[in-house]
């Protein structure tokens, strides 16, 4: 079972300022298997990233992910009101299929 | 436009089965994966299993033994049924779309609570 762990578990930011959000893999993984999710309270997750680096339709260009192997980036470059939320990194191949990492919470410093 | 609903109870008693439906407007639900996925009230995200529209499924290991998922593509619904249900198995379910290893679409979620 390949494990994703998200750090740092909670951000504190202000707005306007850039966010760097991690996700590691236990092992090496292949780059187009690894997704990014937006979730604010009350609502269902929403795709970001996919394949690592692809923006989903309709995500402003602030989102960007990066990374190869084990260690991929969620890069926030300004922060918006609006971007304060949990973000999930999430992985296919392996036992399970999917496996999500453990979140980190974006806050308002 | 997809979207996606989940019906059922919100309330199931220890060591009955959960059930839940998925229904899929705006679009056919031919030709994709269609997963289940859970969140214990403020914890992460799990995902449950999924189904293919032809029928062919895959589920967590350790959720496969108490785990059926159905579909229906006449009526553009599938299901999740979760038998022996205990206090862990409380939480929002959601199902979504699979689409090239990420989920790109889901539903709003609705909340399990397994209690007497």
């Amino acid at each position: 079972e390949i494990v994703l762990t998200q750090s740092p578990g909670t951000l504190s930011l202000s707005p306007g300022e850039r966010a760097t959000l991690s996700c590691r893999a236990s092992q090496s993984v292949s780059s187009t298997y690894l997704a990014w999710y937006q979730q604010k309270p009350g609502q269902a997750p929403r795709l970001l990233i996919y394949g690592a680096s692809s923006r989903a339709t309709g995500i402003p260009d602030r989102f960007s992910g990066s990374g190869s192997g084990t260690d991929f980036t969620l890069t926030i470059s300004r922060l918006e009101p609006e971007d304060f939320a949990v973000y999930y990194c999430q992985l296919y191949g392996s036992s399970p299929l999917f496996s999500f990492g453990q979140g980190t919470k974006l806050e308002i410093k | 436009q997809v979207q996606l609903q989940e019906s059922g109870p919100g309330l199931v008693k220890p060591s009955q089965t959960l059930s839940l439906t998925c229904t899929v407007s705006g679009g056919s639900i031919t030709s994709y994966y269609w997963s289940w996925i859970r969140q214990p009230p403020g914890k992460g995200l799990e995902w449950i299993g999924y189904i293919y529209s032809s029928g062919g499924t895959n589920y967590h290991p350790s959720l496969k033994s108490r785990v059926t998922i159905s579909i229906d593509t006449s009526k553009n619904q599938f299901s999740l049924q979760l038998s022996s249900v205990t206090a862990a198995d409380t939480a929002i379910y959601y199902c979504a779309r699979e689409r090239a290893y990420r989920f790109d679409c889901w539903g709003q979620g609705t909340l399990v609570t397994v209690s007497s």
